[in-house]
């Protein structure tokens, strides 16, 4: 199957920081990029939807201007989250699809946010 | 909400025993895929099986869909301590045009 890479894979930062995290697909070319988060013995909610050159759509009750999305390229998508604080941090799961599947998305390995 | 819903919530077992995990969800889908978690890790896509199949198998893994009844089910069989997990059913609609996951089902083996 398809690889998807995330960098970092954990972090830890201050309260107020700002922590972009990356999302790669290795050997293909995603169209669309989803962004999940999940808390502890939690399911993944998706955060926002981001097609490669436009903006990406966000989820009802995710902040847009705390959550940026780029995904400037057809094979990286960054997820900035600024002034970030404790209850920010979470697992961070980017996702990616290619224009001709609509059946299946591959998943990156998550990055492990902390907040302090 | 188009959210599946998965029961049980978790499962304990002795290794060599079956583990069944059902998800129910409520909007028309375009397929259902099965994925597992270890702690603190990335997904593992497992099956996906397309709302004009009903049985699926992969190694030990056997998922059926009804449609009807708008659910699924997961069976592990011979299950092994390694199978220890976390276990999400996701649907695919067309309609909404993103993955949306259950609740997941935390599966324990024990050796």
């Amino acid at each position: 199957g398809a690889v998807v890479s995330q960098h970092p894979s954990w972090v830890i930062c201050k309260s107020g920081t700002s922590v972009k995290i990356e999302c790669r697909s290795l050997d293909f070319q995603a169209t669309t990029m989803f962004w999940y988060r999940q808390f502890p013995k939690q399911s993944l909610m998706l955060m926002a939807t981001s097609n490669e050159g436009s903006k990406a759509t966000y989820e009802q009750g995710v902040e847009k201007d705390k959550f940026l999305i780029n995904h400037a390229s057809l094979t990286l998508s960054t997820l900035t989250v600024t002034s970030a604080h404790p209850e920010d941090s979470s697992f961070y799961i980017c996702s990616a699809r290619t224009s001709g599947s609509h059946n299946e998305q591959f998943f990156g390995p998550g990055t492990r946010l902390t907040v302090l | 909400s188009q959210q599946g819903e998965e029961d049980p919530q978790a499962l304990s077992i002795q290794e060599g025993e079956n583990a069944t995990m059902n998800c129910s969800y409520k909007t028309s889908i375009n397929n259902l895929q099965w994925y597992r978690q270890n702690s603190g890790r990335g997904l593992v896509h497992l099956i996906l099986i397309r709302s004009n199949e009903r049985e699926k198998h992969s190694g030990r893994l056997r998922v059926t869909l009804d449609t009807s009844k708008k659910s699924s089910s997961l069976l592990i069989t011979a299950s092994r301590a390694a199978d220890t997990a976390s276990y999400f059913c996701a649907i695919w609609s067309t309609s909404y045009g993103k993955l949306t996951f259950g609740q997941g089902t935390i599966l324990t083996v024990h050796p």
